[in-house]
């Protein structure tokens, strides 16, 4: 079965920290891409990516960096993390043209 | 502008049929998906349309009408652990594989 594996269900940070939320995927999938979700604002692009080391900017990728290493791994960075980036986040991984498939998301709480 | 409309929320009854609506606005059109996601966990695949017409998948069926900008996702015989929320999903033409979601429906089935 495919599969799309985020490194933390729950994750606490504190204001400030720089924090690392990983993502992995075992189907060789091109794309990678990272969302966050929040209450009656839906799903929101942060940041996707075609190709090892490539990487596209989405609708909110003010606060946020990534890193695609490996074809695989597709990691999300919040350089200093502040409360308002308190949300679920959601990764997800497709063929060029096909539909998502995504990991069972991170909740991270900055307090 | 992108834009993609659906309900907020809906009621149904166990047993019976419910369609939920999504009408889409975007920078060309290349297909249109429907996720579930249940409360706390990721979004899953339901279907997807990129010609014009009904796709049947057990008890779930989508409609895409592309001149009309509209799609619906029909349920038949309700059950309890069809309540979850509806995401809509749009590929749009060039966008190299990235959705914009909607903000989902979330459709409570009552007994």
């Amino acid at each position: 079965d495919v599969k799309v594996t985020q490194s933390s269900r729950y994750l606490v940070k504190r204001t400030g920290e720089k924090v690392f939320l990983e993502c992995v995927q075992d189907m060789d999938h091109e794309n990678m891409f990272w969302y966050r979700q929040d209450p009656g604002l839906g799903l929101r692009l942060i940041y996707f990516s075609y190709d090892v080391k490539m990487k596209e900017k989405g609708d909110i990728p003010e606060g946020y960096s990534v890193s695609r290493e490996k074809k695989e791994r597709f990691s999300l960075i919040l350089e200093s993390a502040s409360t308002n980036q308190t949300s679920m986040y959601l990764c997800a991984s497709s063929r060029l043209s096909y539909g998502y498939t995504f990991g069972s998301g991170t909740r991270l709480t900055v307090v | 502008g992108q834009n993609i409309d659906q309900p907020t929320e809906m009621t149904a009854t166990e047993g019976a049929i419910v369609q939920i609506n999504c009408t889409y606005q975007t920078s060309g059109f290349n297909g249109l998906f429907w996720y579930q996601q249940h409360a706390g966990e990721a979004p899953t695949f339901l279907s997807y349309n990129v010609l014009d017409g009904l796709e049947e998948k057990g008890r779930f069926s989508s409609f895409l009408s592309r001149s009309k900008g509209y799609s619906y996702l029909l349920l038949k015989e309700l059950q309890m652990k069809d309540s979850a929320s509806y995401l809509c999903a749009v590929r749009g033409r060039g966008s190299q594989g990235n959705l914009i979601f909607g903000k989902g429906t979330k459709l409570s089935v009552k007994p």
